[in-house]
């Protein structure tokens, strides 16, 4: 299994300025995923993030307005740029691990409650 | 875009088997069946996964019809605590792979 925490839990955030959030796991991991969730909506994948690697996004986002570091195999940021009241979500950082001797499945952290104002 | 097809809402009286129905008629032979559920405010958890065979762990039993197009998730005393959305997934399970999640289920346990 894997330990997921972020920082912030949630933030209040004025117009046109810009968070970071940081994804922190307990053990190594290749690739770490970053969503979006939306109020009363379903996870959205934003982006897919390799150490030593640029992240890969998802249609509809890019790396100007969500800039994304993976400096080592067990932390991760995300910054939200430029933020308007349509980026408040709740922003969660995930990995891949081993769930059984097996299988893969991934692990989500607590999630970051993100309002703009 | 999501590869299964889940109905928006459930409710299940406390006590009894809820039982979450999900298509997925267009997954591929290496793709596995992975359900997990969000509690609200919480980060998604798993539940439990199958290829072609039924499964069953502590949390739940998982049935997949014999040509693999649909499922169903079967808690088998639903209390109070299992209301959250639950969501169907079709992955390649052996190797790191983004999840592409649905709308899911939102399931409701009256008392």
């Amino acid at each position: 299994s894997a330990v997921i925490s972020q920082k912030p839990s949630r933030d209040i955030c004025q117009r046109g300025t810009s968070l970071t959030i940081q994804c922190q796991v307990d053990s190594q991991v290749t690739m770490m995923f970053w969503y979006r969730q939306q109020p009363g909506q379903s996870l959205t994948l934003i982006a897919t993030a390799n150490q030593g690697s640029e992240a890969t996004y998802e249609s509809g986002f890019v790396i100007d307005k969500f800039p994304i570091s993976r400096p080592n195999l067990t932390f991760s940021t995300l910054t939200v740029s430029n933020m308007s009241p349509e980026d408040s979500s709740i922003y969660l950082c995930s990995v891949e691990g081993k769930g059984g001797s097996s299988y893969n499945e991934q692990f989500f952290g607590p999630g970051t409650r993100l309002t703009v104002l | 875009d999501a590869k299964t097809t889940q109905p928006t809402s459930m409710d299940c009286a406390e006590g009894r088997a809820a039982n979450l129905p999900c298509n997925h008629s267009t997954i591929s032979g290496n793709e596995y069946v992975y359900w997990y559920r969000q509690i609200h405010s919480q980060g998604p958890q798993y539940i439990i996964h199958g290829l072609k065979n039924n499964e069953t762990n502590e949390m739940a039993s998982l049935i997949i019809t014999e040509d693999r197009k649909s499922s169903t998730l079967i808690l088998p005393h639903a209390t109070l605590r299992d209301t959250a959305v639950y969501y169907c997934i079709v992955r390649v399970g052996y190797r790191d792979d983004k999840i592409i999640f649905g709308k899911g289920t939102r399931l409701h346990i009256l008392p």
